[in-house]
């Protein structure tokens, strides 16, 4: 069973860098089968895109969010990282990386969720 | 202002059935076979329950279906239980310079 395992800081200062990491186990971030994601979801609100990241390395990112937002992936660590700069309160949600199904862009499968707020 | 519209709340009665309508553009929705719902549970991660407008994940109830028309997918929860009250979302498939444009959500109250 796959699991997803996201951390890091839950609180960021205004203007610096959210940055958090989502370890996989029971599958691998090799695989050609899928895109890994980060999807958002601010307090009582619904849930936004961020982006998505294939296993080279190839990322797609929402227009809105393009001009902060960096993905990565390691493969040898079978992880894959956000990172979002220059945070404003806005950006106080509860991030979740997720495995997408490649072709069919669907999440099959959800990390618990990393509240973050952003706050001085 | 989310990409795709959905009704703030729908309700029913237990062994009712509801639909949940998801409207989108002929950019997302309507180029594409792949409209995606979600269920979310109060502090819980969402969890998928269709994809690809009307296939079924394994383990999911038979109880969720999908349908698409047009620029309009819907999910349809029949014989509605207690537990199927919660939030779902629908999400589409937007091109490769959006990828993906969720819903706003739509909470189910079983009455």
């Amino acid at each position: 069973q796959l699991q997803l395992q996201g951390s890091g800081p839950g609180l960021v200062k205004p203007s610096e860098t959210l940055s958090l990491t989502c370890a996989v186990s029971g599958g691998s971030t090799s695989s050609r089968s899928y895109y890994w994601g980060w999807i958002r979801q601010p307090p009582g609100k619904g849930l936004e895109w961020i982006g998505s990241i294939y296993y080279s390395g190839s990322t797609s990112y929402n227009p809105s969010l393009k001009s902060r937002v960096t993905m990565s992936v390691d493969t040898s660590k079978n992880q894959f990282s956000l990172n979002l700069r220059s945070v404003t309160a806005a950006d106080t949600a509860v991030y979740y990386c997720a495995r997408v199904r490649a072709g069919g862009w669907f999440v099959e499968y959800w990390g618990q969720g990393t509240l973050v707020i952003v706050s001085s | 202002q989310s990409a795709l519209t959905q009704p703030a709340s729908v309700s029913g009665s237990p062994g009712q059935s509801i639909t949940i309508s998801c409207t989108g553009t002929s950019n997302d929705v309507g180029s594409y076979n792949l409209v995606s719902w979600y269920q979310q549970h109060p502090g819980k991660a969402p969890q998928i329950m269709i994809y690809e407008d009307n296939k079924r994940p394994s383990g999911v109830s038979n109880r969720f279906s999908g349908s698409k028309s047009g620029n309009t997918a819907s999910l349809t929860i029949s014989g509605l239980q207690a537990e199927d009250e919660a939030v779902y979302y629908c999400c589409s498939y937007a091109g490769s310079t959006t990828d993906v444009v969720f819903g706003g959500g739509t909470n189910l109250t079983v009455l």
